[in-house]
């Protein structure tokens, strides 16, 4: 299996609301990222789990918060969005090679829109 | 913003024609990949370039990579309709975080 899959396709919420996002891979990959797209422009880290444990958080708001459950999942929990933050939010995950990650696996993403 | 440049930001050619796409970065980089993306879906790694290399190829790409420049460059040969989507560059910052360019949007007209 060398998929990385993401739940749900789509999404509307609002500003109020509490959702999550859902990312699982079953190539043993011990490294999953979360990454922002707005339209036209490029993917944008958000947060790397290694080894389950969070490595990487690039300033990200608290109303983004992450959740690695276990090697396969990762999770993304919504909570009081704003308008601005609609976008594609993509998982990816890869696998260290002598302590480099390279290439990455990612998922077809999940569209966010925040009414 | 430690984003690369990619030119040009847009790019439309017939079927059957090269396409050349730029990437210059500003850091200097273990390796260098390139990545498809096909209308707001996820991304395909196509081609990793180690810092040590100066060409790779995998089927109708060629990759070359100019560290002195910090630039590199794809090409796709013989395009095909399939082709089209954006295309990124991407480098690795440390070891685990990829900063991309800001993409070409590659249109192949039959």
């Amino acid at each position: 299996d060398t998929e990385v899959t993401q739940t749900p396709k789509h999404l509307v919420m609002g500003m109020t609301n509490k959702k999550s996002l859902k990312c699982e891979q079953h190539m043993g990959h011990r490294a999953m990222y979360w990454y922002k797209q707005k339209a036209k422009k490029p993917p944008e880290l958000m947060f790397v789990y290694s080894y389950e444990k969070l490595s990487i958080n690039e300033s990200v708001p608290s109303r983004f918060s992450p959740e690695c459950p276990n090697s396969s999942l990762l999770n993304l929990h919504l909570h009081a969005l704003q308008p601005e933050d609609s976008a594609l939010y993509l998982c990816a995950s890869s696998t260290p090679r002598l302590a480099v990650y390279n290439e990455q696996f990612f998922g077809p993403g999940t569209r966010l829109t925040v009414l | 913003s430690q984003q690369g440049e990619e030119d040009p930001q847009a790019l439309s050619i017939q079927e059957g024609e090269n396409a050349t796409m730029n990437c210059s970065y500003k850091t200097s980089i273990n390796n260098l990949q390139w990545y498809r993306q096909n209308s707001g879906r996820g991304l395909v790694h196509l081609i990793l370039i180690r810092s040590n290399e100066r060409e790779k190829h995998s089927g109708r790409l060629r990759v070359t990579l100019d560290t002195s420049k910090k630039s590199s460059s794809l090409l796709i040969t013989a395009s095909r309709a399939a082709d089209t989507a954006s295309y990124f560059c991407a480098q690795l910052q440390g070891a685990q975080k990829l900063v991309f360019g800001q993409g070409t949007r590659l249109t192949i007209n039959p």
